[in-house]
């Protein structure tokens, strides 16, 4: 079945550096853009980055451009999200999820169950 | 503030209805504004509920339903299940300079 299994969350200092994965399977991985969704203690969700199917175009959200990058593997079926100078603000459960598009607009349709980060000192 | 509005809260008793409101206030997301709709069991992935304003994906009741007026869309869930309480978000393509944007979420309680 169509799967999302992100990785690589834990503890980080303020100002340090982590990547995340996202291993995709049950579905030709390299057909689909992906994004990160983020979801801080207590918060609503907050869209992070995409990227489309074959890793030509990339966005990021505001909040996090210069400090996030999102890529992709499409050999491995894995989505990254490298993220720098990391603040306590970006403590949050980040998803990944799929992309779907139809002729007339594209959403997101699968999500993983999530990974937690905690940035702090 | 999120370019997508909500309510807080809703809440409704067992077999009842209940619409969640979802606010375009920013013109660059209301001329696209083809809406998505999101529940969220805490601690679990979010679920697909109502894409492209009004559609279902494959295995999600038919209790839930989309519409949309003007730059305000809605997702109605009627004959209310215990299983319903979760947290609602829309969601909306806002452009190439914000992409993707939810709205601030909406606790439903089933009383």
């Amino acid at each position: 079945q169509v799967q999302l299994v992100e990785s690589g969350g834990g503890v980080v200092q303020p100002g340090r550096s982590l990547r995340l994965s996202c291993a995709a399977s049950g579905f030709p991985f390299s057909r689909y853009g992906m994004h990160w969704v983020r979801q801080a203690p207590g918060k609503g969700l907050e869209w992070v980055a995409v990227i489309w199917y074959d890793g030509n175009k990339k966005y990021h959200a505001e909040s996090v451009k210069g400090r996030f990058t999102i890529s992709r593997d499409n050999s491995k079926n894995t989505l990254y999200l490298q993220m720098d100078s990391l603040r306590a603000e970006d403590t949050a459960m980040y998803y990944c999820a799929r992309e779907y598009c139809t002729s007339l607009s594209c959403y997101v349709d699968i999500w993983g169950q999530g990974t937690l980060l905690t940035v702090s000192s | 503030q999120s370019a997508l509005t909500q309510p807080a809260s809703v809440s409704g008793s067992p077999g009842q209805s209940v619409t969640i409101s979802c606010t375009a206030i920013s013109s660059d997301v209301g001329s696209y504004f083809l809406v998505s709709w999101y529940q969220h069991h805490p601690g679990k992935a979010p679920k697909l509920m109502i894409y492209e304003v009004t559609k279902r994906p494959s295995g999600v009741s038919t209790r839930f339903s989309g519409s949309k007026s003007g730059n305000t869309a809605s997702l109605t869930i009627s004959g209310l299940q215990a299983e319903d309480e979760a947290d609602y978000y829309c969601c909306s393509y806002a452009g190439v300079g914000t992409y993707v944007v939810f709205g601030g979420g909406t606790k439903l309680t089933v009383l």
